[in-house]
């Protein structure tokens, strides 16, 4: 049982390219999120996808877009990467479509933009 | 505005001793409280959560602690060892179907 799987583990990218990270749950979760962490900062909601088919802003949605693909799948893509955006991104889900306190976190997807 | 405050910031202790790690928070109407414990170049993973009716729970060698009415919940690590360095973060659940609120965490450093 992998749990929350996310893709690639480190990425580094220059100022205006894009890219998409990729996130996978095999527990049959209803919702999914993307979170930034930086230093001092704690985990920052990006998006989040309560059920398949729907996803709603977080806390810091500027310069990012999401897909959920099916149950499984919620992507984040960077269309045009800026400095701002170098960062440690987590992918949770939780198996209520709720805001409910029982994430369970992938291991990290690091993205430096230079 | 319901924010969720962690002390201290950082924390150096020997192999051995004992820390307790606080969550101050001002979430309203409040849920529960999640510890969340984060190693070096990982993803968080739960410790306890506690809800409104909990005071006390123990997981091995950590306990947490909830008083709903001063908002406060504290972290005890008791013998700690080496494995314990890591983050570890406090995330309070309030109504049904707002975000969850994290705190920016307590990072944790023992050393031998």
């Amino acid at each position: 049982n992998a749990g929350v799987t996310q893709t690639p583990k480190f990425q580094v990218l220059k100022t205006g390219q894009s890219m998409t990270l990729q996130c996978a749950q095999d527990m049959n979760h209803n919702s999914m999120y993307w979170y930034r962490q930086d230093p001092g900062m704690g985990l920052r909601l990006i998006y989040y996808s309560a059920s398949e088919g729907t996803t709603d802003k977080g806390e810091v949605p500027n310069g990012y877009n999401v897909s959920r693909l099916n149950k499984r799948e919620f992507s984040l893509r960077l269309e045009s990467a800026a400095p701002s955006q170098t960062s440690v991104y987590f992918c949770a889900s939780n198996p209520q479509s709720s805001g409910a306190n029982v994430l369970t976190f992938g291991a990290g997807s690091r993205l430096t933009v230079l | 505005k319901n924010q969720v405050e962690q002390s201290p910031q950082s924390l150096i202790i020997l192999e051995g001793k004992n820390c307790t790690l606080q969550c101050n928070y001002t979430v309203s109407p409040f849920s529960n409280l999640r510890w969340y414990k984060q190693d070096t170049g990982r993803g968080p993973v739960s410790l306890t959560i506690m809800t409104f009716s909990e005071n006390t729970k123990s997981n091995g060698r950590y306990t947490a602690t909830l008083d709903a009415d001063t908002k406060q919940s504290s972290l005890h690590i008791t013998a700690s060892q080496l494995s314990d360095s890591a983050s570890y973060i406090c995330v309070v659940s309030g109504q049904a179907g707002t975000a969850l609120i994290f705190g920016k965490g307590t990072t944790l450093s023992v050393s031998s």
